[in-house]
């Protein structure tokens, strides 16, 4: 069966330090895939996603995520986060043949000052 | 241009009621589909509907379904409510099967 796979439930990262979020996914072929973000009480914000062409994709907030076939993730990344990054981040794949959105269970990102 | 809007934002029911949500879409957009989340059971696609036919549909029981207008608003209902439904419940329209844009929720919670 299709899944995504985010390892870490919790994240803590101290202000100003570098971030990497780790996203595998199990599906025969390569699917859409996307990074959202929702902050406590609201809805998720699309960071970024990758369709097809250059496996590192830049999105919003100064986040990006690399493509690898080869094992299957999609690991996002920023190099020096900020308190406000503070929030849960949700990966996603959509497979091509159905566009149904399968989602990770998430990682909540906590912010040391 | 306006965001995707829920109504209600939250809401209150006991068990064995029945429950109406409404989604209104961006502007142009053709696709709005359903998500419950839940902290035990995380986010879980509910269905898709496109041009007022549902093109998609989760594993959730048939208590739970959905239409959509001609305007592309939408709206999904849940029959004889459980403690169990008690959610986070999202919507999220796009053109056509490409980025979703997601509103704020419907926060149900049943007694």
């Amino acid at each position: 069966a299709q899944s995504v796979t985010q390892p870490d439930i919790h994240i803590t990262v101290s202000e100003g330090a570098s971030l990497e979020l780790r996203c595998n996914y199990s599906y025969g072929a390569t699917p859409y895939l996307f990074w959202y973000v929702q902050s406590p009480g609201q809805g998720l914000q699309l960071l970024l996603k990758y369709f097809s062409g250059d496996t590192l994709v830049q999105g919003i907030k100064g986040f990006e995520a690399e493509f690898k076939r080869s094992q299957s993730s999609f690991n996002l990344r920023k190099p020096s986060v900020h308190w406000s990054d503070a929030a849960e981040y949700f990966c996603a794949v959509v497979p091509r043949s159905n566009y149904q959105l399968i989602w990770g269970a998430g990682t909540k990102l906590i912010i040391k000052p | 241009k306006a965001g995707v809007t829920q109504t209600p934002r939250y809401l209150i029911k006991t068990r064995g009621q029945q429950v109406t949500l409404s989604c209104s879409p961006i502007s142009g957009h053709r696709s709005v589909s359903w998500y419950q989340q839940t902290p035990g059971q995380g986010l879980q696609f509910l269905f898709e509907y496109f041009s007022e036919t549902q093109r998609n549909k989760g594993n959730f029981p048939g208590r739970f379904s959905g239409r959509q207008f001609s305007n592309s608003r939408s709206e999904m209902n849940v029959s004889t409510l459980e403690l169990g439904d008690s959610a986070l419940y999202l919507c999220a329209s796009s053109f056509d099967r490409d980025e979703q844009f997601f509103g704020p929720g419907t926060r149900l919670t049943v007694l």
